[in-house]
């Protein structure tokens, strides 16, 4: 049983193509989030959702919606996806301010 | 803003022997959380240890603990007897504890190297 599992693990698309990446989290957590990974390896938050409100959306492109449609579900939806958006994206769920766990990531190579 | 430095971009070892990454931090808040992730060549984000800026004790996990030195603001991990699965890329992280829905802030993260 995968406590936080997020599809596609790949996702290759063209520039200005729409994709969705979707997350679920079975721990039973009331927040949840999504990260990007870059190239150099480094973790920065995007969005975070608290019982399936919006509560922190760092500097991120209006391309990126964030949805969530129960506390146990955060998908993110990207349009006209650029060659900079090619990241890993992590979902990632935990209770208030103890640690969070991670989906395996999503891999994304925009070409 | 908290802010997480990790000066150590790689490091070495020998399997057995042990390894410590040094993660320094700066906050202003008086209440925060520190945590350590693994993440291996196949990607996932592992949790590892987590210690609280008002426990008094270093927290132990296994082969993990953090030492923990408040008024340095730093948080080493200590990895004991070094195993061949333990070569990956380890990132600290800190959270605000003085209120609710904070984000986990990374540091840019060390790559173990754990040789034969």
């Amino acid at each position: 049983d995968t406590a936080v599992s997020q599809t596609p693990k790949y996702l290759v698309t063209q520039m200005g193509n729409d994709k969705s990446i979707k997350c679920e989290q079975n721990l039973g957590h009331d927040t949840m989030y999504w990260y990007k990974q870059d190239s150099k390896k480094f973790l920065k938050i995007m969005f975070s959702y608290n019982n399936k409100e919006l509560i922190i959306n760092e500097t991120v492109p209006n391309r990126f919606s964030p949805k969530s449609p129960d506390k146990a579900h955060l998908n993110l939806h990207i349009n006209s996806l650029e060659l900079g958006d090619s990241a890993v994206y992590f979902c990632a769920s935990s209770r208030d301010t103890t640690e969070a766990f991670f989906g395996q990531g999503t891999r994304l190579t925009v070409v | 803003a908290q802010k997480i430095t990790q000066t150590q971009p790689g490091m070495f070892v020998q399997e057995k022997e042990a390894v410590t990454l040094d993660c320094t931090y700066d906050t202003s808040d008086q209440s925060y959380g520190l945590f350590w992730y693994k993440q291996p060549s196949s990607g996932e984000m592992i949790f590892l240890i987590y210690q609280g800026s008002y426990d008094e004790q270093n927290a132990t996990e296994g082969r993990y603990s953090l030492n923990f030195q408040k008024a340095r603001k730093s948080a080493n991990l200590v990895i004991s007897a070094s195993q061949l699965g333990d070569s990956a890329m380890y990132f600290c992280a800190m959270r605000a504890m003085n209120t609710g829905f904070q984000k986990l802030v990374f540091g840019t993260g060390t790559r173990l190297l754990v040789s034969p």
